[in-house]
Parts: C-alpha cells; structure tokens; sequence
C-alpha cells in the first residue's frame, strides 16, 4: 500500500518557467511534509517543508502547497534553473508518531536550457 | 562539519557473504535509519533507531541487522546477502522531538549482490 504517491515518474520544462512537481497521500494522520531533491551519485537533500496546519510555505523559488482536503501536496519551482534537474522526493510523517518517514517513488526533473 | 558519513561508497558481494555497512553522524543526532533505494520503488525504511541502545523495524527489515551502541554510529549488518539486497543504501539522521522533522542523508553506499 504506497501511502505517498507521485504519480508522474519525470518531468521537463523550459529554463525560466514554473515546474509543479506532485504529490498525493493517503493517510490522514501524516502532520508533516517534506520535499528533497536528489543528484546522480548523490543522497537526498533537504528542500522545503510544511506543516499541515499550513497551506503554503515559500523559500525563494521554491514554494510547497497543501491541500488537505484532497490529501495533495506540490512544489513550485518558479523560474526553472538547469541546475534544478535532479530526482525529487515527497515524504510525509506523523510528526508526533513513530519517526518513520514515507517516501514518494520521485520524480525526474528535466530543465532544458 | 562532515555531517552523516557513509563506508564504503562501493561494494561488491557474492551471494551468501556478510558485511557491515558503516554510517557515522556527528551532529549528536538522537535519531538514525536507515534506507534503501530501488528504482521506481523511492526510499524505503530499512531500520531505525532514537538513541543508543534503542532499535526498531521499518518497512523491509528483513535480511538486515542493526545495533547502536553509540550515538554517532549506526551500522547496518547484511548476514547472508542476497540478490535481492542490491540497491542504493542511505543513512539519515535528524534531531528528537517535534519542531526537528528535518531528515540529513549520508551520501549513500551502491551495493552489487551477485
């Protein structure tokens, strides 16, 4: 049962336009959300998060929006830089639970100059 | 400030060897897991632990061990490797307690079960 769901396994956009990457839940109990962003050879890094009592949290380019009500969450990358071409992972935890982290199965970001 | 280390980088078994694959953090982090990566199947939770002495499951324990008898270490032992045990293994650490959810990987270590 994958609780955490990206749904599109890659993704390309023009340098300098907005990529929306996506992300879908199940579990309601999840209080927590966080994007990371991953190189070739590399391990993940931390991107931006949010709380579930909010609805949008922004740090520079990067903005992560959540909608509860439909269990969906997406990061907003506006402009487009090349070097945001990486693998990006969604990941959800109940913040008050058990520490275990749910990952999304990623999505490929592709900016093309 | 290295952060969370990983050793080897690289590994090549042979089915049924054992080996031990090695994660230090020395940011005095609580808490440490461990996770594998496998295409189109994201991260997985392997094993975890919130502090020295203390372990539990995640989501595909099986074929694997841990054991944290320190805070800065938390090694993850494979007794029999299998072919299916080969994939990208990653370990992360984050501080307890809530306010702290901010999850800092290792760099990984590409482990080949032949």
């Amino acid at each position: 049962d994958q609780q955490v769901k990206q749904n599109s396994p890659s993704l390309s956009v023009q340098e300098g336009r907005i990529s929306i990457l996506n992300c879908d839940y199940t579990n309601s109990m999840f209080d927590y959300f966080l994007w990371y962003k991953k190189y070739p050879a590399e391990g993940p890094t931390f991107l931006i998060s949010i709380s579930s009592i909010k609805d949008k949290n922004e740090d520079g380019r990067f903005t992560v929006f959540l909608n509860k009500s439909a269990k969906h969450l997406s990061l907003h990358i506006v402009p487009s830089q090349p070097g945001d071409s990486a693998v990006y992972f969604c990941a959800a935890i109940r913040a008050s639970g058990t520490y275990k982290y749910i990952f999304g199965t990623g999505t490929r970001l592709k900016v093309l100059a | 400030n290295a952060g969370v280390t990983q050793t080897p980088k690289f590994q090549v078994l042979k089915t049924g060897q054992s080996m031990t694959l090695q994660c230090a953090q020395d940011m005095n982090h609580e808490y440490m897991s461990w996770y594998r990566q496998d295409p189109g199947m994201g991260l997985r939770l392997i094993h975890y632990s919130v502090g020295a002495g203390i372990t539990d499951q995640g989501e595909v324990p099986n074929g694997y061990n841990v054991s944290r008898s320190t805070t800065e270490d938390f090694p993850l032992r494979l007794l029999s490797a299998a072919p299916s045990q080969t994939s990208v293994y990653f370990c992360a650490s984050r501080e307890t307690g809530t306010g702290n959810e901010k999850l800092f990987f290792g760099s990984g270590t590409q482990l080949s079960v032949l």
